[in-house]
């Protein structure tokens, strides 16, 4: 089984509408990460959260929201979907002791705001 | 944080060495080195990481000059599943503060058949 889960795998939706993707870990890990991807592009970080109780922005929260349900669960959210939030978003994981540039990523979700 | 570059693509034939290089000339002391790929739309890949000494793992080695300013990953027997993009990382250390992975645009490794 994989390490890390992201649901669903593929989603479209329309503008305006809410959307939550999700992501789960059975690595153990501590951090956990939300980036996307556009096509062609490398990663921007959406948000990041350290453990349950600390959640910090990234480089282009705007339009977005997270939940930290426990250890192993990260929820993203777009509150209200807009077509250039079409993209791959990506879960990530890492150790405090490995270091946080050791990332382990799901599958990733694929985004399609209409 | 030290930029990297790297060539856009490279071809490997199967079963030969992949020697993927990356400079980093403005690395600074306590900056690593991490390399990860991303096959096809999938979701990037940790494969090593070092910073002054070479490092070997089950996927690859890596190999670091002794000014630090460029180094090389080695897959020492390509497969066609080593098709994808590589990326060369510089960032602090595992005491650095958080922040985001910053991928470049990588290398298209293409292992030939």
């Amino acid at each position: 089984d994989a390490d890390v889960t992201q649901t669903p795998r593929n989603r479209i939706t329309k503008t305006g509408k809410r959307i939550m993707l999700e992501c789960s870990q059975t690595k153990g890990h501590d951090r956990m990460y939300w980036y996307r991807q556009d096509p062609g592009l490398g990663l921007r970080l959406i948000y990041y959260s350290f453990d349950v109780k600390d959640i910090n922005k990234g480089e282009i929260s705007d339009g977005y929201s997270v939940s930290r349900q426990a250890q192993a669960k990260f929820s993203l959210s777009l509150e209200s979907a807009i077509p250039n939030q079409t993209a791959l978003y990506f879960c990530a994981t890492s150790d405090p002791g490995t270091g946080i540039y050791e990332q382990y990523f799901g599958p990733g979700t694929r985004l399609t705001v209409t | 944080d030290a930029k990297t570059t790297q060539p856009t693509s490279m071809d490997c034939a199967e079963g030969r060495a992949a020697n993927l290089p990356c400079n980093h000339s403005t690395i600074s002391g306590n900056e690593y080195v991490y390399w990860y790929r991303q096959i096809h739309s999938q979701g990037p890949q940790y494969i090593i990481h070092g910073l002054k000494n070479n490092e070997t793992n089950e996927m690859a080695s890596l190999i670091i000059t002794e000014d630090r300013k460029s180094s090389t990953l080695i897959l020492p027997h390509a497969t066609l599943r080593d098709t994808a993009v590589y990326y060369c990382i510089v960032r602090g250390g595992p005491s650095g503060s958080a922040r985001q992975l910053t991928f470049g645009s990588g290398t298209q490794l293409t292992v030939l058949p």
